[in-house]
């Protein structure tokens, strides 16, 4: 149980176009989601967290113009990387938790970002 | 604030030999615990969770963990290291819906 899939897991895009990555908790309902970025060889630091129905909090220091997270049903959450360029390539790994398990995350296999 | 630290950066452990990573944290209150493993450009694998109990917790592929709070620590070991333990490790904490995790210590394996 506790199953959390990310799409898609590699996706290359031209500087300036925005980019869609889809986080599904696939067996609980996930209340709430997180997303983190991962540079390489580092550890992961947490955008932003977001409730199902409700607007993200995002991280000191995210744009959340840059960044739009959607959580609109407790499945399913979107980042959405709008005029990506190539500072923004990176992995991008969600997470999500359930109610009644508010302290326990469960992982997402990641996305690669990569702007050209 | 809730922090980690894992003061290893890199470690290696000759393959059948006993491992420990060291993590150490800062909380405020009782402390929820976890160990992840990640390998290259994979997501993060639960290894272990320390919530409350008996304060030395099994997890997953042989491995271990003991809290102790007298040390604010909650290393991860295992008795003999397998070539496939290679991997990156992160220690976390976690308060209500936010986990801190710590920067890392890669494990490499040696024949």
């Amino acid at each position: 149980g506790a199953v959390v899939s990310q799409h898609p897991s590699r996706v290359i895009c031209k500087s300036g176009t925005s980019v869609k990555i889809e986080c599904r908790s696939l067996d609980f309902q996930a209340t709430t989601m997180f997303w983190y970025r991962q540079f390489p060889k580092q550890s992961l630091m947490l955008m932003a967290t977001s409730n199902e129905g409700s607007k993200a909090t995002y991280e000191q220091g995210v744009e959340k113009d840059k960044f739009l997270i959607n959580h609109a049903s407790l499945t399913l959450s979107t980042l959405t990387v709008t005029s990506a360029h190539p500072e923004d390539s990176s992995f991008y790994i969600c997470s999500a938790s359930g109610r009644g398990v508010e302290y326990e995350q469960y992982f997402g296999p990641g996305t690669r970002l990569t702007v050209t | 604030a809730q922090s980690v630290t894992q003061p290893d950066i890199h470690i290696t452990v000759s393959e059948g030999a006993s491992l420990e990573l060291r993590c150490n944290y800062s909380y405020g209150a009782t402390p929820y615990l976890f160990w992840y493993v990640q390998s290259p450009g994979q997501g993060l694998q639960l290894l272990l969770k320390y919530f409350s109990g008996d304060t030395l917790v099994q997890g997953i592929k042989g491995f271990e963990a003991e809290f102790k709070r007298s040390q604010s620590s909650f290393n991860l070991r295992k008795p003999s290291v397998h070539w496939s333990d290679a991997a990156e490790y992160f220690c976390a904490v976690s308060g209500f819906q936010k986990l801190v995790f710590g920067t890392g210590t890669r494990l490499l394996v040696s024949p």
